[in-house]
């Protein structure tokens, strides 16, 4: 029984594409996160949302955009793909935020575009 | 502020031998801190975590580290390693209060048979 799931698990794609990636967690927490690893694996935080709230948005473009349409759910969707969009992307989920708390991850998507 | 840094992006030992992954911190209130394992191809996983209390920290798979205040590090020590411990090791740093996690860069972990 996945904890933390993600799809697609690939994704390739070309430049100027839009896409999106799906997040569910069956933990019963409440706040989740996105995270991109880059091809270097620094693992950078994008986006945090508790109980639906976006609390965390970091210095990410806004082509982009995060979604929670309830607790167990945070989608990416990400507009007019370009190049440097290629990574991996984690999502991640917590009860409460960060702080002192556990964060699962989910298996990744990686993003190729082309 | 906060932020990690962990010495060597690469550290190989031989099987059986003790396994030490080195993480500094900067944090400006006391921290939270964790180690993450990611095995290829896959999530991260939490190895162990330091919040408060005792400062030897014991986690999953043999590993342990300790908190050192006065040196700000946490770092990964396992007296034997198995070749099942290859993988990409990350330190990260919270607190109270703070929803965000940051991490360090990982350290990649290769076994010798």
């Amino acid at each position: 029984d996945t904890a933390v799931s993600q799809t697609p698990k690939y994704l390739v794609t070309q430049m100027g594409n839009d896409k999106s990636i799906k997040c569910e967690q069956n933990l019963g927490h409440d706040t989740m996160y996105w995270y991109k690893q880059d091809s270097k694996k620094f693992l950078k935080i994008m986006f945090s949302y508790n109980n639906k709230e976006l609390i965390i948005n970091e210095t990410v473009p806004n082509r982009f955009s995060p979604k929670s349409p309830d607790k167990a759910h945070l989608n990416l969707h990400i507009n007019s793909l370009e190049l440097g969009d290629s990574a991996v992307y984690f999502c991640a989920s917590s009860q409460g935020l960060a702080g002192p708390r556990e964060q699962y991850f989910g298996p990744g998507t990686r993003l190729t575009v082309t | 502020a906060q932020s990690v840094t962990q010495l060597g992006s690469h550290v190989s030992v031989s099987e059986g031998a003790l396994v030490l992954l080195r993480c500094n911190y900067s944090s400006s209130v006391p921290p939270y801190l964790f180690w993450y394992v990611q095995y290829p191809n896959q999530g991260l996983q939490l190895l162990l975590k330091y919040t408060t209390g005792a400062t030897l920290v014991k986690g999953i798979n043999g590993f342990e580290a300790e908190f050192k205040k006065s040196e700000t590090s946490f770092h990964l020590t396992k007296p034997s390693a198995h070749m099942s411990d290859a993988a990409e090791y990350f330190c990260a740093v919270s607190n109270f209060g703070n929803e965000k996690l940051t991490f360090g860069t990982g350290t990649r972990l290769t076994i010798i048979p």
